[in-house]
């Protein structure tokens, strides 16, 4: 049973680049979290998908968007990028409604240049 | 400022206990949770407790939550050099909502 899977691992663009990352949910699993983790802090919350619409969104401006697809996986989009989006991407599965647990990925670093 | 505080760092023996202690704010948290983070790695969930629970224990690892406090914490047992990462406390409040995240503990075990 594979695990919740995020590609690439690792990401290097330049400022004002878009980039896109991927997650596939663990098996089973229905609902994507994005979070973005920068260097000595704690994840803080994108946003989540479920039933291909975002459900909820954290405070994070409109460059970042993102997608879920009848498959459950999902992508994050980030468009215009800056410096300060440099960080480790994680995403999250859990199933709706029983979110005692949530798995993670294991991140797409992502470097802006 | 954080919604969910940790202290920093943590060092400690192998072989000895680790406590790792966090505080949150929001008395209405259903769910609270622990995350080890390996360096270069994402986050492993170690355990959680329900908001209703004093007590929690899983092999090694005894999650003890003072909800007057609000105050978590985890114990680990033995502590062995293994052990050493980045500890995340998170909280999930009312409801499906996503999690609140710590900055997180740096433990390191000394052989």
């Amino acid at each position: 049973d594979a695990g919740v899977t995020q590609s690439p691992t690792h990401l290097i663009k330049t400022r004002g680049q878009q980039v896109t990352l991927r997650c596939s949910p663990k098996s089973g699993h229905d609902t994507v979290s994005w979070y973005q983790q920068a260097l000595g802090q704690g994840p803080q919350f994108i946003f989540q998908y479920y039933e291909e619409e975002e459900r909820q969104r954290g405070n994070f401006p409109d460059r970042f968007s993102g997608h879920q697809f009848p498959n459950y996986s999902s992508e994050l989009n980030v468009n215009a990028l800056l410096l300060g989006d440099s960080a480790l991407y994680l995403c999250a599965s859990s199933v709706q409604g029983v979110n005692t647990e949530a798995f993670f990925g294991q991140g797409t670093r992502l470097t802006v240049v | 400022g954080e919604d969910v505080e940790q202290s920093l760092f943590l060092s400690v023996r192998e072989g000895d206990s680790s406590v790792i202690n966090c505080t949150y704010t929001d008395s209405s948290s259903t769910y609270l949770y622990w995350y080890k983070q390996e360096p270069g790695a994402g986050l492993q969930l170690l355990t959680y407790i329900f908001s209703n629970m004093d007590m929690k224990q899983d092999q090694r690892l005894t999650v003890l939550l003072n909800k007057k406090d609000k105050h978590l914490s985890l114990r680990i047992a033995d502590t062995q050099t293994g052990d050493s990462a980045i500890y995340f406390c998170a909280e999930m409040r009312k409801g499906n909502t996503p999690l609140v995240f710590g900055k997180g503990t740096r433990l390191s075990v000394i052989a």
